[in-house]
């Protein structure tokens, strides 16, 4: 059984919707990260989430993101006004101690802005 | 900002050829080294998590030595097989080990 599922696989939006990702953690886990990568470009880390509130975050990060765990379970990422370079492969990674241990990946949500 | 590069880009081998790829990261502050095989349409697995200079991991036929003095790591695939194909990610942490750095990646693709 994966640790961790995304939903939705592919979701496709207007420039300048919202879209909500949603990460499932299986099992007890202490630490949620999202990373996205554009295609052909490396994996890049957007934000870590750990004891109800953000860690770290990057400078992709901006006003126009946000993440938050409302019930104890789903971590989910914000996007509120897509932009056409917000298409990307969106993955969420959860860590049951760390920091610089395994992450365990989510298989991803392909997101495209049009 | 710690920067990880990863050679060659791809790579194309024979079933049964045995291969090997490079993950170059800074050797300065080092904390650990990550290596991932991400398959299409799968979530990327975590291979090895590797901390101490010299450090030899292996699974399977896939094997990782570190080296944090001079700040690579290789990864070996003895005897590829077709469902080898994938492409491998290494990561470095950030100094808070708040986040995983990637490297672009080497993708493998092993022919029957």
């Amino acid at each position: 059984e994966p640790e961790v599922t995304q939903t939705p696989s592919h979701q496709v939006t207007q420039m300048g919707q919202e879209v909500i990702l949603r990460c499932v953690p299986i099992s007890n886990h202490l630490y949620f990260y999202w990373y996205r990568q554009i295609l052909g470009q490396k994996v890049e880390f957007l934000v870590s989430f750990y004891n109800n509130e953000i860690s770290e975050k990057s400078e992709i990060f901006d006003d126009q993101f946000s993440v938050e765990r409302p019930d104890g379970s789903n971590f989910t990422l914000k996007i509120r006004s897509t932009k056409l370079e917000d298409s990307a492969m969106y993955f969420c990674a959860v860590q049951r101690t760390g920091p610089y241990n395994e992450q365990f990946f989510g298989p991803g949500t392909r997101l495209t802005v049009l | 900002i710690l920067n990880v590069e990863q050679s060659p880009q791809s790579l194309h081998v024979q079933e049964g050829d045995s291969t090997n790829f490079t993950c170059s990261f800074p050797s300065s502050n080092f904390y650990a080294l990550h290596w991932y095989r991400w398959e299409t349409a799968k979530s990327p697995e975590a291979l090895f998590v590797m901390t101490l200079n010299g450090d030899e991991k292996k699974k399977g036929r896939i094997s990782a030595t570190l080296n944090t003095k001079e700040g690579y790591s290789y990864l070996y695939i003895k005897g590829s097989q077709p469902e080898d194909s994938a492409t491998y990610l290494c990561a470095h942490p950030n100094q808070a080990g708040t986040a995983l750095i990637f490297g672009k990646g080497t993708t493998l693709s092993v022919s029957s």
